[in-house]
């Protein structure tokens, strides 16, 4: 199957500090890619879509600005979280749709990366 | 608005069967999928229905029927590590896909 990976899975920040997640798909290509945001005990929350060579696609409430997405390729998305602060502090999660992607289209989740910013 | 409806929890006894149900109310219908999600991991897919009816993988089934807006995971056989939470997501006329919170299922032996 599909296989996408995240790194780091794991970081913890100071307060003010930017952070980098990337996001890549290793054995397919996929123009769009996902970022989501998962609170403890919570579902998924679509934070923005990411179309390779194109501006992200914002959610409703999602701070473009602070919420910085790079789709520079067809097998990397980065997302930048722009001085963190605790409350960022989430589980990040990205998935990837292929472009061989039959009509169901299936999205391919990385491992997710656990933020904590102090 | 959009919603889908889920249980929060779960318990079954290992070896039995259970039933997950989901409702939702969408703008438009593309496809309900089902994932699973262990703690602290990401979602897996576990299945896909677009047409109304019964689709079967192994242990794991899942049903849709469009006209009342309601699907269910099946799990049969039930094993300790299918402890965790099942996801019901709905793709909308827009194709974007709307989650449910989740049923977290605990398997007591």
């Amino acid at each position: 199957g599909a296989v996408v990976s995240q790194h780091p899975s794991r970081v913890i920040c100071k307060s003010g500090t930017s952070v980098k997640i990337e996001c890549r798909s290793l054995d397919f290509q996929a123009t769009t890619m996902f970022w989501y945001r998962q609170f403890p005990k919570k579902s998924l929350m679509l934070m923005a879509t990411s179309n390779e060579g194109s501006k992200a696609t914002y959610e409703q409430g999602v701070e473009k600005d602070k919420f910085l997405i790079n789709h520079a390729s067809l097998t990397l998305s980065t997302l930048t979280v722009t001085s963190a602060h605790p409350e960022d502090s989430s589980f990040y999660i990205c998935s990837a749709r292929s472009m061989e992607g039959q009509d169901w289209e299936t999205q391919y989740f990385g491992p997710g990366t656990r933020l904590l910013v102090l | 608005g959009q919603n889908i409806d889920q249980p929060t929890e779960m318990t079954a006894t290992e070896g039995a069967i259970v039933q997950i149900n989901c409702t939702y109310q969408t703008s438009g219908f593309n496809g309900l999928f089902w994932y699973q999600q262990h703690a602290g991991e990401a979602p897996t897919f576990l299945s896909y229905n677009v047409l109304d009816g019964l689709e079967e993988k192994g242990r794991f089934s899942s049903f849709l029927s469009r006209s009342k807006g309601y699907s269910y995971l099946l799990l049969k056989e039930l094993q300790m590590k299918d402890s965790a939470s099942y996801l019901c997501a709905v793709r909308d006329s827009n194709y974007q896909l709307i989650w449910g919170a989740g049923t977290k299922l605990i398997i007591k032996p």
